[in-house]
């Protein structure tokens, strides 16, 4: 059973640029949300999507968008790429809310974003 | 909005001794969550608890809800337990402590 799989796993961005991460969600699963974690800190919550829609968002600008796909998968999208937006970037995804009521999140290994 | 703190913020151990790491947290939450984060960044979530006392193994946690605190306890500790870990509250999203960093020395 295959979990929760990120890509890149790194990457280098130059100022200005603009990137996007992609993630595949353990089966059976169909919430995903995203996270960005810089060094030294916990995860900070970006947002989250459930039947291809943005549901819930974090303190982040605009420059960060997402999208959910039909089989569940989800791109983060960043514009205009700051240095400050070094730093892992981490994929959940969640079991379907009819389950259980237990939002118990299961990480992909991230992908690591350097902004020169 | 909702505070989660840990503490201690590093600890470091030999191999084979206990540790406790606690979260407090500023407000009623829906549930709680223990991750382990390994030097390589792939988190695993050990415990959802959001009262009570579960076990796994060598770990176990303790969640105090009217007392808005929750404990990890480690024994027998090994080097594999190295790593950051992390206690994470559900209010309408997740918020996260800065977490405790564990080194086991062997």
């Amino acid at each position: 059973d295959a979990g929760v799989t990120q890509s890149p796993t790194h990457l280098i961005k130059t100022r200005g640029q603009q990137v996007t991460l992609r993630c595949s969600p353990k089966s059976g699963h169909d919430t995903v949300s995203w996270y960005q974690q810089a060094l030294g800190q916990g995860p900070q919550f970006i947002f989250q999507y459930y039947e291809e829609e943005e549901r819930q968002r974090g303190n982040f600008p605009d420059r960060f968008s997402g999208h959910q796909f039909p089989n569940y998968s989800s791109e983060l999208n960043v514009n205009a790429l700051l240095l400050g937006d070094s730093a892992l970037y981490l994929c959940a995804s969640i079991q379907p809310r009819r389950a259980s009521g237990a939002n118990v999140l299961t990480f992909g290994a991230g992908s690591r974003l350097t902004v020169l | 909005g909702i505070q989660v703190e840990q503490s201690p913020p590093d600890l470091i151990l030999q191999e084979g001794a206990n540790s406790t790491l606690r979260c407090n947290f500023s407000d009623s939450v829906n549930n709680l969550q223990w991750f382990h984060q390994n030097p390589w960044g792939q988190l695993i979530n050990l415990f959802y608890i959001p009262s009570g006392t579960k076990q796994n193994g060598r770990l176990s946690a303790t969640t105090v809800a009217t007392e808005r605190y929750s404990l990890l306890y480690i024994s027998s500790s090994q080097t594999t337990d190295s790593g950051v870990y992390f206690c994470a509250v559900h209010a309408y999203q997740l918020i996260w402590g800065a977490g405790t960093k564990l080194i086991i020395k062997p």
